[in-house]
């Protein structure tokens, strides 16, 4: 079963901050992070693997509360860089079990 | 260039055509994944390889047939595909399928495959 995502879309200022969440239904393992650009291919941003880990990449950020199956990114002093859709992957308690994305969340920077 | 090589990149066949995907990773990972990824739709898992045997189907009709020779290498051969299939076809690969181990994905920039 997918994780959910939200919000679907954002719009930032730069120099903004915004959070994207992401919600399971089932327990997790791990939660995956990752961007994809138009026309690109996902890149691979961070992997939390333990309730209530937070890792950083660069100013994005992220945080994985276990016990609510839920993880959130946090874009800090967004840059234009930052532009694309943001899509979460989560692993079952299970190990081994599939990497199942969430629907993506779409972010676009303005100057 | 992320280390992961798909060919070709844009594919338009006919559905009563065979063709062959194929990628490349120079990572030396051991675990490659099939996804589909449809507009507006999560990407979907297809096929899992883990030290190049078959260890996930996804549920993936038999006109997709995976064939991973070794670990650096993955094609997916595509047969009497229907229109609902076209899509952006992408590989991945990470360093081991799954647990603390298992590692981030790296993708390839996807096939475009477009069925008429």
């Amino acid at each position: 079963q997918q994780p959910v995502q939200s919000p679907q879309a954002v719009i930032l200022r730069e120099g903004e901050d915004a959070v994207i969440n992401c919600s399971s239904s089932k327990a997790l393992y791990s939660v995956h992070w990752y961007r994809q650009k138009h026309g690109e291919a996902p890149v691979f941003l961070m992997i939390l693997l333990k309730g209530g880990e937070q890792k950083g990449h660069e100013k994005i950020s992220a945080s994985f509360n276990e016990k609510k199956q839920q993880s959130s990114l946090y874009l800090t002093a967004s840059q234009l860089s930052y532009s694309g859709t943001y899509f979460c992957g989560t692993e079952g308690r299970a190990a081994g079990n599939k990497l199942t994305f969430g629907g993506g969340t779409r972010v676009l920077v303005k100057p | 260039e992320t280390g992961v090589t798909q060919t070709p990149r844009h594919l338009v066949m006919g559905m009563t055509n065979k063709k062959s995907l194929k990628c490349e990773q120079h990572l030396g990972h051991n675990a490659m994944y099939w996804y589909k990824q449809s507009a507006k739709k999560p990407l979907e898992l297809m096929f899992v390889y883990n030290f190049k045997e078959q260890t996930e189907n996804n549920s993936v009709p038999s006109r997709f047939s995976p064939e991973c020779p070794n670990s650096s290498h993955l094609f997916l051969h595509l047969h009497t595909l229907q229109p609902e299939d076209s899509a952006l076809y992408l590989c991945a690969s990470s360093p081991s399928w799954g647990g603390p181990e298992g590692g981030g994905y790296t993708f390839g920039s996807g096939t475009r495959l477009t069925v008429v």
